[in-house]
Parts: structure tokens; sequence; C-alpha cells
């Protein structure tokens, strides 16, 4: 497997505009997970899927962050309008509950390479 | 929720050395989870402890969960250069991972 991907691996946009970014999961994780970090926040966790619906979407810092999952192999998160304190690098994360199988330890959350963003 | 705090936020070791990260919360844990991540990299799991007093080794790491699992530790002996990065604790609550905010770890040869 090519484990978490992740679309683009950097973003550079001006304030106002869309930004989409694209998560692969690993095939057969049930989870989904969005985290930014920031050097001043850390590591955030922003929303998390299971079976691609959203469980806990209580990290989304406003209503310009919008997070979708349409099928168990593919999520986006979206800023719109982008600011530029939304500038960070935006990690996707997956697990399989169960583990094992080629899919980690149990509870093993696997990271995507992440999406730098810049917001001028 | 609960929050996991690390201590120190900066480590800096001279190569051979040996060092010890810190990872405390004010309530029990399920268990407790470390991460590293280098420089321009992204996190990779590391170890999960779920039992109290549990250590396990990983070459010259040493991970540790308290008795009380309210704490846990990473020892690290000897260190290399390939040692250089943030090393995160993790502890998983309600499906979700509360992350501390990571010790970077900086090596000089």
């Amino acid at each position: 497997d090519a484990g978490v991907i992740q679309s683009p691996r950097h973003e550079v946009t001006e304030m106002g505009q869309e930004v989409t970014l694209r998560c692969k999961p690993i095939s057969g994780h049930d989870y989904l997970f969005w985290y930014r970090q920031t050097m001043m926040r850390g590591l955030e966790l922003l929303i998390y899927f299971n079976n691609n619906v959203p469980i806990d979407d209580s990290g989304m810092p406003e209503d310009r962050f919008s997070a979708k999952m349409p099928n168990a192999s593919f999520s986006t998160l979206k800023i719109q309008p982008s600011e530029p304190r939304d500038s960070a690098v935006y990690f996707c994360a997956s697990r399989s509950l169960s583990g094992g199988r080629g899919f980690g330890s149990y509870n093993e959350q696997f990271f995507g390479p992440g999406t730098r963003l810049t917001v001028l | 929720g609960q929050q996991v705090m690390q201590i120190p936020q900066y480590q800096h070791v001279q190569e051979g050395e040996d060092f010890t990260t810190y990872c405390n919360s004010s309530t029990t844990l399920s268990n407790i989870q470390w991460y590293k991540q280098r420089p321009g990299g992204h996190p990779v799991f590391l170890i999960q402890l779920v039992k109290s007093g549990e250590v396990k080794k990983q070459k010259r790491l040493t991970f540790q969960f308290g008795e009380a699992k309210k704490n846990s530790s990473l020892h690290i002996t000897a260190t290399q250069t390939t040692d250089v990065g943030t090393y995160f604790c993790a502890a998983l609550s309600w499906g979700k991972l509360q992350f501390g905010a990571g010790t970077q770890v900086v090596v000089t040869p």
C-alpha cells in the first residue's frame, strides 16, 4: 500500500480564495482524521470520520472550514474563504480499529505527508 | 477533554548522551502512544502502552507507562544524529488522540 496520500503537497493562495485539500486513506482503514499543525498551536485535530460519517468536528475553527468523505477512499477539507491565519501544515491520517493484517498496531495512526498551505 | 503535558519543550543533546522526555496527565489514561516527527516530515507511530507500569524497548528507545497511568516517559540512550526530530505523546480518548506539544530534540555531533 502507498500509505496515506495527500494533495497538493504545497499550496500558495491569496486571501479570500477557496482552498481544497485532498486525502486518500489507506485501503481498509475505517477512521480518517484531519489535523492542522502550526508552531503556535501544535498538532490540532480538526475533524474525524468513522466509516465515512463525521463523528467529531469540534476542532473545526469556524464555518469557513468544511470536510467531506463521500466514500471510503477519499476525503476533502475545504476552506472558503481562506485567510492568512489559516497558513499551516494540514495532515490527514487514517487508522484501522482492529489493526493487524498489515494495518499496523491496534490504534496506530498513519499520517500522510501533509499539505503546506500558505495564504498571502 | 483530557490534556497531556510534555516536558521539556526543547532538548539539546550531545551525540552519545542519554536523555528522557516526559508526558504527564491530570487524569488516568487508557493508553498512551508515542510518535516521532522528523524535520519537514509527518508524525510516525513508535509505540503504544496500555498496561500500568508497562515498559517497552525498541533498540535504544525505552518507553514506560506509569503505575497510576497518568504519566509516561521516553528514554533514548546513546543519542545519534538520526534521533533528531520532535517526539509526541498522545492519549486516546473517545476515539481520538490528544497530542502533547512535543519535545523537539536537537543533536550536536
